[in-house]
């Protein structure tokens, strides 16, 4: 299958700081990526679809100017967590489905502990 | 709303026994169901995929039964293997308006094969 990775794998960072996220296609382009966030022992939860070439589309709930997407080119798509407090800690993981099919091929993650 | 449930949340099958993963759904408009395999503070690696117009697809050790009139899927894994212990997700797709296919999660189930 695709493969998608993540940088960073984890990252601890102080409240009130920004965290940046990468997500990269290695082996396809992707005019769509995914960014979910999984709680622990939970559901991975979609937070927004982040498109090349345009604004990226929130689910119901997801604050747009907390998490920040940019979608530079075909191949990565960046997750800015801004003024990070407490509760943004999480694992967050991206996806990428090749073109014009249903099958997302995921990140490896990235574990955010904010103090 | 949970439209994707897997009731489960734990499943224990001996090794070289069939193992019995099963999800619900309650939209009827989902075009894929999909299985992912997941271990801790990893992404999730893709499995075996169904179209809503078929019932059944088989994949080696992995074939996943799709009932539609009972709004139900099952992945079955047969001869199961120590290394086939992860936590599953069930997960159901559609297309959204932008033509994207968007994916809903269900909550897992942590299948353990015992040696």
């Amino acid at each position: 299958g695709a493969v998608v990775s993540q940088h960073p794998s984890r990252v601890i960072c102080k409240s009130g700081t920004s965290v940046k996220i990468e997500c990269r296609s290695l082996d396809f382009q992707a005019t769509t990526m995914f960014w979910y966030r999984q709680f622990p022992k939970k559901s991975l939860m979609l937070m927004a679809t982040s498109n090349e070439g345009s604004k990226a589309t929130y689910e119901q709930g997801v604050e747009k100017d907390k998490f920040l997407i940019n979608h530079a080119s075909l191949t990565l798509s960046t997750l800015t967590v801004t003024s990070a407090h407490p509760e943004d800690s999480s694992f967050y993981i991206c996806s990428a489905p090749e073109l014009a099919m249903h099958i997302q091929y995921f990140g490896p993650g990235t574990r955010l502990l904010v103090l | 709303d949970q439209q994707v449930k897997q009731n489960s949340p734990s499943l224990s099958v001996q090794e070289g026994r069939i193992s019995i993963l099963n999800c619900d759904y309650t939209n009827s408009m989902f075009d894929y169901f999909l299985w992912y395999k997941k271990y801790p503070a990893e992404g999730p690696t893709f499995l075996i995929s169904i179209s809503s117009i078929k019932d059944k697809n088989e994949d080696g050790r992995f074939t996943v039964f799709l009932n539609k009139s009972a709004k139900h899927l099952s992945l079955h894994i047969v001869p199961s293997q120590p290394g086939d212990s992860a936590v599953y997700f069930c997960a159901a797709s559609a297309l959204d308006t932008s033509g994207t296919y968007k994916y809903i999660f269900g909550t897992g189930t942590r299948l353990k094969v015992l040696a």
